[in-house]
């Protein structure tokens, strides 16, 4: 499976202020995805980052407040932007080399917004 | 739309206990079904994958079992441990590649 290092681990921030994760993969792959999981909740996907062209977000997400790079097959920032308390949530990349590989995550941001 | 639901939502049993943890979804026209553990504020860990064509993948003490005509999976946890106390997340996706996830179980073993 790859292995995925994302940084930083936890982070409190100020209201208004914007934070940026990063992800890197031990390996190139094709799609890189970033989740949301807001306390007591499962995972809600946020957006596909993809290589060489703007990431796909979902419904109820939007570039202006999670924009996303994606400069290379190993590499992926989130950022999240002008942050409220509502951001309070774990933010999570995700990769899948392969159909028989599964999916694998980062050990996650615990963000805090104050 | 896909959906996915695990039952129960918590569970609390002694050392020892063997137990079986529920997963289910609307649509059977999956490609492949995961399972995860998530440790408090942590991410997530892959326990199992089973593809579309498979019925069953083990690894040590766990089991996960496929009937995609029912729409279900099952995860069998042998001779529980405390260590083993955490939420276990079912999660399946299509070709297109994008995992639904439950609401997880919340596991507890207690010594």
């Amino acid at each position: 499976s790859a292995v995925i290092s994302q940084k930083p681990s936890r982070d409190i921030c100020q209201r208004g202020t914007s934070l940026t994760i990063q992800c890197q993969v031990d390996s190139q792959v094709t799609m890189m995805f970033w989740y949301r999981q807001q306390p007591g909740q499962s995972l809600t996907l946020i957006a596909t980052a993809n290589q060489g062209s703007e990431a796909t977000y979902e419904s109820g997400f939007v570039i202006d407040k999670f924009p996303i790079s994606r400069p290379n097959l190993t590499f992926s920032t989130l950022t999240v932007s002008n942050m409220s308390p509502e951001d309070s949530s774990i933010y999570l990349c995700s990769v899948v080399r392969d159909s028989t590989d599964g999916y694998t995550f980062g050990s996650g941001t615990r963000l805090t917004v104050v | 739309k896909q959906e996915v639901t695990q039952i129960p939502a918590a569970l609390s049993v002694p050392e020892g206990e063997n137990l079986v943890l529920n997963c289910s979804f609307t649509d059977s026209a999956i490609y492949n079904l995961q399972w995860f553990r998530q440790d408090p504020g942590k991410g997530l860990t892959s326990l199992l994958l089973i593809q579309s064509s498979q019925r069953e993948q083990t690894s040590g003490r766990l089991n996960a079992s496929l009937d995609k005509s029912s729409g279900r999976s099952t995860l069998y946890i042998a001779a529980s441990q405390p260590g083993d106390s955490a939420t276990y997340l079912c999660a399946v996706y299509n070709q297109g590649g994008k995992l639904i996830f439950g609401q997880g179980t919340e596991l507890s073993v207690k010594p």
